[in-house]
């Protein structure tokens, strides 16, 4: 089977910068993608790792090691609209180009 | 561009009652299209990937008698939850993938549904 973990809920004030991570339990699949949920929302995209190491995107950051099994989003100089559910996802490309959700991190930025 | 649409946005219906949602990719041409379910502060799980004019390929423990996917064109897919009921409430997202590039997938805004 496949599992993916990261923690449930991280907070951290405005102008900090957070780390959420992402541990696996998968194989097979093409890049770890990186996405953000605000409540009643649609997913949206932030980054995506097909390669080991850090892909910056602006004030979002990814990083794979699958070595490791691990990943994780890094936000920079955050701020408040950044509250939201952030979600690991393996892709797995090729004819079905799936994607499976980690079980999310629920990110509250304070003041 | 890359939107994605649904609809209705959200829809109550009777217990045993039959209940079609809409996804369609407005200014792009969707190769596969994906159907997701959400219960309130839980993760996405996929229920199918649909490709234009082929049949649904459903995940394990989905029942496709139950959630009928029909991808008829490049643009729509539908999700009918057949004989609804309440434990089928949730929150359903499409998303779309152009099959170009990265194949990043495109999220529609979601269909609420509560079933009575």
């Amino acid at each position: 089977g496949q599992s993916l973990e990261q923690p449930s809920e991280v907070t951290a004030v405005e102008g900090a910068i957070v780390q959420i991570n992402c541990t696996y339990q998968t194989s097979g699949f093409y890049g770890l993608s990186w996405y953000q949920q605000h409540d009643g929302g649609a997913p949206t995209f932030l980054s995506y790792n097909a390669l080991d190491g850090l892909e910056e995107t602006g004030r979002f950051s990814s990083f794979l090691s699958r070595s490791d099994s691990y990943g994780y989003l890094l936000l920079q100089e955050l701020q408040m609209k950044d509250s939201a559910s952030y979600f690991c996802a393996p892709n797995y490309g090729g004819a079905t180009n799936k994607l499976i959700f980690g079980t999310g991190t629920l990110l509250a930025v304070q003041p | 561009g890359a939107v994605v649409s649904q609809h209705p946005s959200w829809v109550i219906c009777k217990s045993g009652t039959s209940v079609k949602i809409e996804c369609r990719s407005l200014d792009f041409q969707a190769t596969t299209m994906f159907w997701y379910r959400q219960f309130p502060k839980q993760s996405l799980m996929l229920m199918a990937t649909s490709n234009e004019g082929s049949k649904a390929t459903y995940e394990q423990g989905v029942e496709k008698d139950k959630f009928l996917i029909n991808h008829a064109s490049l643009t729509l897919s539908t999700l009918t939850v057949t004989s609804a009921h309440p434990e089928d409430s949730s929150f359903y997202i499409c998303s779309a993938t152009s099959g170009r590039g990265y194949n990043e997938q495109f999220f529609g805004p979601g269909t609420r549904l509560t079933v009575l």
